[in-house]
């Protein structure tokens, strides 16, 4: 496997479920990000992690929790999730954390919540 | 006022065409600039880095004019293939870190 791995690709749940988004990345990256695209908006960057510390949550709901448990590895749990949480959710690496590194997106899960 | 704000177009054009997107940005401290490419429900990819000087790669140059907060990149000699959604992208540096916003984008449609 290379580059940004992601699963599930799709993923449909209910309000009540609880579930997990998982990405991978093969870069040897320091710098793991989640992303939500929804139609018709610009990204919104969810979480960023670096060396597997959180160092930045953009105000997102408790309903989403992120889990770094080494540099490679990136989890989204997901739990009593609303219909606006429909979106697709991307992760991404960098070689590290400055500004002026290229982030690497994986493709995406696309999430529906009935 | 947003923080990236791009033209959403879409831009209809035919192959072999030169075509411009422009996008603006609010925050003056702004330190890195990017354009990514998106193509339909597949994940975003670096098109270029946006240099202060300016920078060509192939048929695509990109301009950053600091003094107005404006980035542009120009495609040349359309492709069909070039047919995508355009994302600015700026870093902004915090305390501790930086910040990435990405522009909405700019879809591009280009016909034979």
């Amino acid at each position: 496997e290379t580059g940004v791995t992601q699963t599930p690709r799709h993923l449909v749940m209910g309000m009540t479920n609880k579930k997990s988004l998982k990405c991978e990345q093969h870069l040897g990256h320091n710098a793991m990000y989640w992303y939500k695209q929804s139609a018709k908006k610009p990204l919104e960057l969810m979480f960023v992690y670096s060396l597997e510390e959180r160092v930045e949550n953009n105000s997102v709901p408790s309903r989403f929790s992120p889990e770094c448990p080494n540099s490679s590895h990136l989890f989204l749990h997901l739990h009593t999730l609303q219909p606006e949480d429909s979106a697709l959710y991307l992760c991404a690496s960098s070689q590290d954390l400055a500004g002026a590194y290229e982030q690497y997106f994986g493709p995406g899960t696309r999430l529906t919540v009935t | 006022r947003k923080e990236v704000e791009q033209d959403p177009g879409p831009f209809n054009v035919p192959e072999g065409a030169t075509v411009a997107f422009n996008c603006t940005y609010s925050n003056s401290a702004s330190q890195s600039f990017f354009w990514y490419r998106q193509d339909c429900r597949k994940e975003p990819k670096l098109l270029m880095s946006v240099y202060s000087s300016g920078n060509e790669d192939g048929r695509f140059t990109a301009q950053l004019n600091r003094a107005s907060q404006y980035i542009s990149l120009l495609i040349r000699d359309s492709k069909l293939s070039d047919s995508a959604t355009y994302l600015c992208v700026v870093s902004l540096p915090l305390t501790g870190g930086f910040k990435t916003i990405f522009g909405a984008g700019t879809r591009l449609f280009v016909k034979a």
